[in-house]
């Protein structure tokens, strides 16, 4: 079974910080993907990655960067984060074959107080 | 550019009630077409697919039809049950993402 995780479930974090979300999966996937979910948009892609070391902005990168150093391993950065950042994040992953399923991680709720 | 359309929620139903939940897209070409559905307090995983007109994708009980006429894919059910309750997703795959509806909940009471 295609596992995708993210390292946690629930974050609290000040305006301000600099926020680390990651995730990791073990298929040997190429594609990974970072979105947020919010009530009432649904899902939206922030960012994604087609290999290690590249990377393509989705719909609404703004305030985000991602590092793929390593093919499992996808990681979403707020550099300052800020109250509107507050949502749902989650990863997925998929390889590289056109309709091959995306896999998603169980998600991380982000709180920016 | 690329968009899906799915009807607003909550939908309530009854244990073994039919269950019809209406998705349109817009989007050039012929994109593959999905639902997914989220539990709560979970990822999403992947309901069913289809991958060209006419196509019909099935899992669980559930079903639905790739419409190239009116460009839909409506997901069916014919008794839903209480554990089918969670929100679920449409979404197409473009060149190389997936864009997907705002998401319909689905409740089902015993």
């Amino acid at each position: 079974d295609v596992k995708v995780t993210q390292s946690s479930r629930y974050l609290v974090k000040r305006t301000g910080e600099k926020v680390f979300l990651e995730c990791v999966q073990d298929m040997d996937h190429e594609n990974m993907f970072w979105y947020r979910q919010d009530p009432g948009l649904g899902l939206r892609l922030i960012y994604f990655s087609y290999d290690v070391k590249m990377k393509e902005k989705g719909d609404i990168p703004e305030g985000y960067s991602v590092s793929r150093e390593k093919k499992e391993r996808f990681s979403l950065i707020l550099e300052s984060a800020s109250t509107n950042q507050t949502s749902m994040y989650l990863c997925a992953s998929r390889d590289r074959a056109s309709y091959n399923e995306q896999f998603f991680g169980p998600g991380t709720r982000l709180t920016v107080l | 550019g690329d968009s899906v359309t799915q009807m607003e929620g909550p939908v309530t139903l009854s244990e073994e009630a039919f269950l019809t939940i209406n998705c349109t897209y817009t989007a050039t070409g012929y994109p593959s077409l999905f639902w997914y559905v989220q539990y709560p307090g979970e990822g999403l995983q992947l309901l069913l697919k289809a991958t060209k007109a006419d196509d019909k994708g099935s899992n669980k009980g559930f079903e639905a039809t790739y419409r190239k006429e009116t460009t839909s894919f409506h997901l069916e059910k014919g008794s839903v049950q209480v554990s089918d309750s969670a929100v679920y997703f449409c979404a197409l795959r473009g060149y190389s993402t997936l864009t997907f509806g705002k998401g319909t909940m689905l409740l089902v009471s015993p």
